[in-house]
């Protein structure tokens, strides 16, 4: 199958510090490009989304950056929380030809209390 | 609302069984997705369907197989199981042509002794 990358780095962050996480992505003729968190036993919740036309997008607390030149993706998540404590998938999305989305290998975040 | 749903939730079958998975998506939303979930590979695309037709399918052997009904419920089938199919079953439906956010179930988790 289709996916990016086999290992799960992690970031610890102390609460109420902001958080980074990063992605690179594969395909430059993705259409859509989004965040999705996953908490344990839970199927991945959608944070926030980016069109391949934008370079910045915000939302509440969280600020997705896409950086089309070296094809790199962030979230940034202020004042990190401990619920925000989980793993993070970026994911790009083509909308040719039906529907189809390729996730990143996901990025775990502690969030220390 | 309710949310997308997938039954069963936890699944444990024998090498060379075959397993249907079955996802109701949200109502109103005609495009499913599938995706496989293991810790080696991660997050990978199995198909879509839209309108009982499947537009996009990933890189699976046949054994993986779907279909989708005129109520845009959706099963998933894998024949012949491997050691290997053990894994996290994601379902994920969105409202096509009204973004492209997908709303993801709690997934049906298999085992394959």
């Amino acid at each position: 199958g289709e996916s990016v990358g086999l290992h799960l780095p992690t970031l610890s962050v102390q609460e109420g510090d902001n958080s980074i996480i990063n992605c690179a992505y594969s395909n430059s003729a993705s259409d859509y490009f989004i965040w999705y968190k996953q908490e344990s036993g839970k199927g991945p919740q959608f944070i926030i989304d980016i069109r391949s036309n934008m370079d910045k997008r915000q939302g509440q607390r969280v600020t997705v950056l896409l950086n089309k030149t070296v094809k790199h993706l962030s979230l940034q998540i202020a004042a990190t929380q401990p619920g925000d404590s989980a793993v993070y998938f970026c994911a790009e999305t083509l909308l040719t030809g039906g529907f189809k989305t390729i996730f990143g290998a996901g990025t775990r975040l502690f969030v220390k209390a | 609302k309710a949310g997308v749903t997938q039954t069963p939730r936890y699944l444990i079958k024998t090498r060379g069984q075959q397993v249907t998975l079955s996802c109701s998506p949200i109502s109103g939303h005609r495009s499913v997705s599938w995706y496989q979930q293991t810790p080696g590979q991660g997050l990978q695309f199995l198909f879509e369907y839209f309108s009982e037709t499947q537009r996009n399918k990933g890189n699976f052997p046949g054994r993986f197989s779907g279909r989708q009904f005129s109520n845009s419920r959706s099963e998933m089938n894998v024949s012949t199981l491997e050691l290997g199919d053990s894994a996290l079953y994601l379902c994920a439906s969105r409202v096509q042509g009204a973004g492209e956010t997908q709303y993801f179930g709690p997934g049906t988790r298999l085992l394959v002794l």
